[in-house]
C-alpha cells in the first residue's frame, strides 16, 4: 500500500546538536511538506517542495534546512539555530489531481534534552 | 494570507450527545478538508467540501460549507469514545501552482463513556 514513512517516531536532541528527521513517500506524488505542531497552535508550514532539486521557505524556516535530491525523499534538519525545536513535526506530500488535499505521515517527536 | 479560526478549541461531550465544530475563514474557501488527528499520530481526511451550500456525510460525521463559502461546520451526531481526537480544518490557497494548506488551530475533542 502507498503512503508516507516518516522516522524515527521519537528523537532526543542535545542542545547544539543538529538532527535530521526521515521523511518517504512512495505515492507518486510531487510536492511534499515539513510542518510544525505544537499544542493549541495548530499546524506551521517549514518548508515545501513541488519538484525535484527545488523547495520553499513556508512561515517558520528559521532554523530548519531540507533537501529534495529524490522525489520520494524529503528530509529535515533542524539545526542548532533553532532555539525552541521540542514538538511534533508532521510530513506529508500531495498531488494536484488529489481530492483528499494532503496524505501524512505518523509524525516524529522531538524534544530537547 | 488567509487565516482559519476554529471553535471551540475544546469541547468535552457525553457519549451519545451530538456536537458542532466551526471554521470560519477570513477569505472565500476554495476548498475546505477536515481532518482528524489521534494524539501523537498523523491526520486522516475526513471530507473535502468545494461549493456554496455543499454538504457531505460519512456515518455519523456530516460537514457543511455555507453559501457564501467562508464558513464550515462539521456535526457528529451520537458521539462515540472512537469520536475522540483533534479535528482540525484546512483551507486550500488557489494561488501558485503548488497546493498549499492552511490549517485551524485544531478542535479537542473529549466523549465521555
Amino acid at each position: 500500500d502507498g503512503g508516507i514513512t516518516q522516522s524515527p517516531k521519537y528523537l532526543f536532541r542535545k542542545e547544539g546538536q543538529n538532527v535530521t528527521l526521515s521523511c518517504e513517500q512512495n505515492l507518486n506524488h510531487d510536492a511534499m511538506y515539513w510542518y510544525r505542531q505544537d499544542p493549541g497552535q495548530g499546524l506551521r508550514l517549514i518548508y515545501y517542495s513541488q519538484i525535484v532539486n527545488d523547495f520553499q521557505k513556508g512561515d517558520i524556516a528559521e532554523g530548519y534546512s531540507v533537501s529534495r535530491e529524490k522525489k520520494e525523499s524529503f528530509p529535515l534538519t533542524v539545526t542548532s539555530a533553532q532555539k525552541n525545536p521540542t514538538a511534533f513535526y508532521l510530513c506529508a506530500s500531495s498531488s494536484r489531481s488529489s481530492n483528499y488535499g494532503y496524505t501524512f505521515g505518523s509524525g516524529t517527536r522531538l524534544t530537547v534534552v | 494570507s488567509q487565516e482559519l479560526e476554529q471553535s471551540p478549541q475544546s469541547l468535552i461531550v457525553q457519549e451519545g450527545k451530538n456536537l458542532t465544530i466551526n471554521c470560519t475563514s477570513s477569505k472565500t474557501l476554495y476548498g475546505l478538508y477536515w481532518y482528524k488527528q489521534k494524539y501523537g499520530e498523523g491526520l486522516i481526511f475526513l471530507m473535502m467540501l468545494q461549493k456554496g451550500g455543499e454538504e457531505k456525510s460519512h456515518e455519523k460525521i456530516t460537514a457543511k460549507l455555507d453559501e457564501k463559502k467562508q464558513q464550515s461546520s462539521l456535526h457528529i451526531t451520537a458521539s462515540q469514545p472512537s469520536h475522540a481526537g483533534i479535528y482540525l480544518c484546512g483551507a486550500d490557497n488557489p494561488s501558485g501552482s503548488a497546493r498549499q494548506l492552511t490549517f485551524g488551530s485544531g478542535t479537542q475533542l473529549t466523549v465521555l463513556p
